[in-house]
């Protein structure tokens, strides 16, 4: 099955303080999820990227939450000011043949 | 929005039982998989079964979409299979919602 990477795999950080996750999608693919899970609850959508735009975004992904495509390869999920409640995992996602196939993760804890 | 609920929410077995999970959705999807969320937290897709049966190994799934509901099967349970398993469905376009899952803890 095709491997969607992310890094970190886990990070620290200081309220307040910006944060970038990166991931590798499936090769030359378009279209892109990010999702979030809070410790204990269930996955929740947080934004689609389809060919370099927005296509869909819930309310969770405010202003404080952009995604980027900065060299046509690597995807990212920047959160400006960091704040305790963003502490959680955050996955990315490519679509596939088998479905949806999930990055393996990164953790953020707030501190 | 689709409702997607799991039953039952928590589960202990003895290793080596069957057991099997549940997954109602409250309206038609294109797309439906089964994942199981491991220790580190990773989500390991088991299946993708919009409709019908597939099995692979000790696992099995049936998906009946005319009557909204999914079935995941685990035969002779082992304590590896323990973790949390997601129904997550695309009602459309492409975001997947995902059920609150079933805790599966597998005692040796």
């Amino acid at each position: 099955e095709p491997e969607v990477t992310q890094t970190p795999s886990h990070q620290v950080t200081q309220m307040g303080q910006e944060v970038i996750l990166r991931c590798v999608p499936i090769s030359n693919h378009l279209y892109f999820y990010w999702y979030r899970q809070i410790l204990g609850q269930k996955v929740e959508f947080l934004v689609s990227f389809y060919n370099n735009e927005i296509s869909e975004k819930s309310e969770i992904f405010d202003d404080q939450f952009s995604v980027e495509r900065p060299d046509g390869s690597n995807f990212t999920l920047k959160i400006r000011s960091t704040k305790l409640e963003d502490s959680a995992m955050y996955f990315c996602a490519n679509p596939s043949r088998g479905g949806y196939t999930f990055g393996s993760g990164t953790r953020l804890t707030v501190v | 929005g689709i409702q997607v609920e799991q039953s039952p929410p928590d589960l202990i077995l003895q290793e080596g039982a069957n057991s099997t999970l549940r997954c109602n959705f409250s309206d038609s999807v294109n797309n439906l998989q089964w994942f199981h969320q491991n220790p580190w937290g990773q989500l390991i897709n088991l299946f993708y079964i919009p409709s019908g049966t597939k099995q692979n190994g000790r696992l099995s799934a049936t998906t009946v979409a005319t009557e909204r509901y999914s079935l995941l099967y685990i035969s002779s349970s082992q304590t590896t299979d323990s973790g949390v398993y997601f129904c997550a469905v695309v009602p459309g376009g492409f975001k997947t919602i995902f059920g609150a899952g079933t805790r599966l803890f597998v005692k040796a």
